[in-house]
């Protein structure tokens, strides 16, 4: 199995500002993907991050808010813009093997005040 | 309707019982099931793969039922390190792409 990082693993953000967080794979993936997990609740994928083109967002995600970079097959970024407290959450990204078997980072704790 | 459903508990469970959760899909197309744990404070991990004629590892279980598109996890000998968010996972058909549940959090007590 791939082995993810993230940086930074957790941050305090006053509102307005932006924050960029980044995933290292320690192998090449054809597909990121970025989840939200709110307190209490389950992953939302934000958004699948593709090599070579343009993120595919899901509905309720638009690119303004959440922008992906995606240089290579080991990196990729997301940061999350003009930031409101209730963008406070878990953001993770996954990387897939197989059809549908996923490993996450660790993921970046996000506090926006 | 959710496109996964499960009970989020908790399921509170005595040492050593045996716990089942069930989780259910709603589309019928799906192609791959998945079990993960997420500890608190942790990312989730795969725990297992659900195969059309069900699959065993150790103490756990799991099953799949196209005809009422539900899968199931079963945990015999409830271990104390058993307690965790069992998430429920389906791949609905787009490439990689899955569907997490909202989970089903178990403790075992003492």
């Amino acid at each position: 199995s791939a082995v993810i990082s993230q940086k930074p693993s957790r941050d305090i953000c006053q509102r307005g500002t932006s924050l960029t967080i980044q995933c290292q794979v320690d192998s090449q993936v054809t597909m990121m993907f970025w989840y939200r997990q709110q307190p209490g609740q389950s992953l939302t994928l934000i958004a699948t991050a593709n090599q070579g083109s343009e993120a595919t967002y899901e509905s309720g995600f638009v690119i303004d808010k959440f922008p992906i970079s995606r240089p290579n097959l080991t990196f990729s970024t997301l940061t999350v813009s003009n930031m409101s407290p209730e963008d406070s959450s878990i953001y993770l990204c996954s990387v897939a093997q197989g059809v549908g078997e996923q490993f996450f980072g660790p993921g970046t704790r996000l506090t926006v005040l | 309707r959710k496109e996964v459903e499960q009970d989020p508990g908790p399921f509170n469970v005595p040492e050593g019982a045996t716990v089942a959760f069930n989780c259910t899909y709603s589309n019928s197309a799906s192609q791959s099931f998945f079990w993960y744990r997420q500890d608190c404070r942790k990312e989730p991990k795969l725990l297992m793969s659900v195969y059309s004629s069900g699959n065993e590892d150790g103490r756990f279980t799991a099953q799949l039922n196209r005809a009422s598109q539900y899968i199931s996890l079963l945990i015999r000998d409830s271990k104390l390190s058993d307690s965790a968010t069992y998430l429920c996972v389906v791949n609905m058909g787009g490439y990689q792409k899955v569907t997490f549940g909202t989970g089903t959090k178990l403790q075992v007590i003492p």
